[in-house]
């Protein structure tokens, strides 16, 4: 099973795009990577998944290298409101799921 | 459309005592999952069922925890007796069902003290 290894905390100023990073070294070839953003008193909530190269949606992009041994959750243009614990998770499909220890992100003005 | 429902939202009990912990997942939701989350990590399977089966208990505590969900919709899970290492949040997530990829919906939590 993989284990996802990320930073603990990051901070990043309003209006500049924010990178986190997610390694995943032991990743299986059919294993999808999955991020989800947590507020405090919350549940997460689902941001976006893929299994390799770059998927796009409306709030992120995820960009997964062909060795797929990390990924990395990119948020273009971040606000305040952006200010969360970001997990990584990595699942199989018999439903073994991985779930990283969190980024804490601060977005300051 | 309503989201998962979880309640209570907070709970403090005195150790060795009993505690449950309800929700009710999002309508026509076949899979449902109880989480642990300790402070500063990420959440931590305890039971997943499909339907009323609980299709993967293998980290449940079963010497004191036990989960129901007898109809296949809601799902109650208890603590019996609660020691103080039990203080966390309680998560609950559901899912349409049918692939492990499916994207989670998740309750609030219930956040439970032990003292």
């Amino acid at each position: 099973l993989a284990k996802t290894t990320q930073p603990i905390s990051m901070d990043s100023y309003e209006g500049q795009e924010v990178n986190i990073t997610c390694s995943h070294n032991n990743i299986a070839t059919n294993d999808y990577i999955t991020w989800y953003q947590q507020f405090p008193s919350q549940g997460p909530r689902f941001i976006i998944q893929g299994y390799k190269t770059k998927v796009t949606n409306e709030v992120a992009s995820l960009f997964i290298p062909a060795d797929r041994k990390s990924s990395t959750l990119s948020l273009p243009r971040v606000s305040l409101s952006d200010t969360a614990v970001y997990y990584c998770l990595v699942g199989d499909s018999n439903y073994q799921l991985i779930w990283g220890a969190g980024t804490k992100l601060i977005i300051k003005p | 459309e309503a989201g998962v429902v979880q309640s209570p939202r907070y709970k403090i009990i005195e150790k060795k005592q009993p505690v449950a912990f309800w929700c009710n997942p999002i309508s026509g939701h076949n899979t449902l999952y109880w989480y642990l989350q300790n402070l500063g990590q990420g959440p931590e399977l305890l039971i997943r069922y499909e339907n009323e089966e609980a299709v993967d208990d293998s980290q449940l505590p079963k010497d004191r925890f036990s989960a129901e969900r007898l109809k296949g919709v809601d799902s109650t899970l208890k603590i019996q007796p609660a020691e103080l290492g039990d203080s966390a949040v309680y998560l609950c997530a559901s899912t349409p069902g049918g692939q492990s990829s499916d994207t989670q919906y998740f309750g609030p939590g219930t956040r439970l003290t032990v003292l």
